[in-house]
């Protein structure tokens, strides 16, 4: 049992390119989202998603796209890196919305 | 608009002390209230969490002290420990829906 899961650990991104940010869970959770981590500003909510094939926005998601075609797995696209974006990206799951989320161990991402 | 406001931004205890670190929200309609602790390096695990009709909840030498009228929520932490050093949120949800989560406390605990 791995819990969440997420890939790479470190990124250096220059301006202008995408990628995608992977995250897994192997708990069957339904619910999934995305946060990053900013100094001063604790965590704020990008994507989510509350089951597969179904996803929405959260209080920052400008710049970012995620899709959900199975249960297990939530990644997180950036389409065209900006520094604004250097940050400290966790994915979360949960069986129950909001109640008790599994976090993974985060991905920073540096933007040049 | 920060819909839950957390303070002090850091705090320095001694070993055996107590740490305090206090929440407040808006939105009336939060109906759970988590906190989370975060290590140097690692995602925030969930510590302890309250509901709104409990006005305390403790789980060893961790806290909360609820107060809906006032619509604060604060962590208290008993003889802390310097393992206890970390970054702690306060958060709060609705309905099972996504979680707004405070801006965060550096606790140090000095040996």
């Amino acid at each position: 049992n791995a819990g969440v899961t997420q890939t790479p650990k470190f990124q250096v991104l220059k301006t202008g390119q995408s990628m995608t940010l992977q995250c897994a869970q192997d708990m069957n959770h339904e619910y999934m989202s995305w946060y990053r981590q900013d100094p001063g500003m604790g965590l704020r909510l990008i994507h989510y998603s509350v089951g597969a094939g179904i996803t929405d926005q959260g209080e920052v998601p400008n710049g970012y796209n995620v899709s959900r075609s199975t249960t297990e797995d939530f990644p997180l696209r950036l389409l065209s890196a900006a520094p604004s974006q250097t940050s400290v990206y966790f994915c979360a799951s949960s069986l129950q919305g909001g109640y008790g989320y599994t976090f993974g161990s985060g991905t920073r991402l540096t933007v040049v | 608009q920060q819909q839950v406001k957390q303070s002090p931004q850091s705090l320095i205890v001694q070993k055996g002390g107590i740490s305090i670190i206090n929440c407040a929200y808006e939105n009336t309609a939060f109906d759970y209230f988590p906190w989370y602790q975060q290590f140097p390096g690692k995602g925030p695990a969930l510590l302890i969490a309250i509901r709104p009709d409990v006005s305390e909840k403790k789980e060893g030498r961790f806290t909360i002290s609820f107060n809906k009228s006032a619509k604060q929520f604060s962590l208290h932490i008993m003889d802390s420990q310097p393992g206890d050093s970390a970054t702690y949120f306060c958060a709060a949800s609705m309905m099972g829906r996504q979680l707004t989560f405070g801006s965060g406390t550096q606790l140090t605990v000095l040996p």
